[in-house]
């Protein structure tokens, strides 16, 4: 099994709703990364997580809150988030350590935001 | 990690060879020249890496030149399926973390 997979696939939201989305992957993958990107744009690096814990956050605002509650799952809380947070959200892992930088992605999830 | 400079378009046609150039001059010994393509409303899918030799899988080549500073995919038989944005990225080993993505080469294959 050598996929990604991230749920919902599209998703609406208003500004003062809550909502989350979700990947999964069971290639023993101990580390995950969340994408946003922008139409037209490439994907932009949000969260790491490396062995459950985050390791990198770039400086993403705390309206979207990243949770690895388990090593084949990878969460993204949104909450109060503005139309410009529109975007496709990807999920990727990889293998730490093994020297193959190979990153698998999702297919993604397209919020909007009204 | 070494800055890649790619055409931001390029065209093929169907069952021709399709080749990608990609800048790296600032490439360090020790960094890997990795290739993703995305195609449209997909993730961004894996496609070929290398450090100085050629290489070559199921999906394309990579020639890397001696003095390291670019490379080329090659679509051997380029498919409409193959339309997409191409990236190369360089990165050292340990470092999958810092996998940035340039703007890329659109390529379009074309009947």
């Amino acid at each position: 099994d050598t996929e990604v997979t991230q749920t919902p696939k599209h998703l609406v939201m208003g500004m003062t709703n809550k909502k989350s989305l979700k990947c999964e992957q069971h290639m023993g993958h101990r580390a995950m990364y969340w994408y946003k990107q922008k139409a037209k744009k490439p994907p932009e690096l949000m969260f790491v997580y490396s062995y459950e814990k985050l390791s990198i956050n770039e400086s993403v605002p705390s309206r979207f809150s990243p949770e690895c509650p388990n090593s084949s799952l990878l969460n993204l809380h949104l909450h109060a988030l503005q139309p410009e947070d529109s975007a496709l959200y990807l999920c990727a892992s990889s293998s730490p350590g093994t020297g193959n930088e190979k990153l698998f992605f999702g297919s993604g999830t397209q919020l909007s935001v009204l | 990690d070494a800055k890649t400079t790619q055409p931001p378009s390029m065209d093929c046609a169907e069952g021709r060879a399709a080749n990608l150039p990609c800048n790296h001059s600032t490439i360090s010994g020790n960094e890997y020249v990795y290739w993703y393509r995305q195609i449209h409303s997909q993730g961004p899918q894996y496609i070929i890496h290398g450090l100085k030799n050629n290489e070559t899988n199921e999906m394309a080549s990579l020639i890397i030149t001696e003095d390291r500073k670019s490379s080329t995919l090659i679509l051997p038989h380029a498919t409409l399926r193959d339309t997409a944005v191409y990236y190369c990225i360089g990165l050292i080993t340990g470092t999958a973390s810092k996998l940035t993505f340039g703007t890329g080469t659109r390529l379009q294959v074309t009947l």
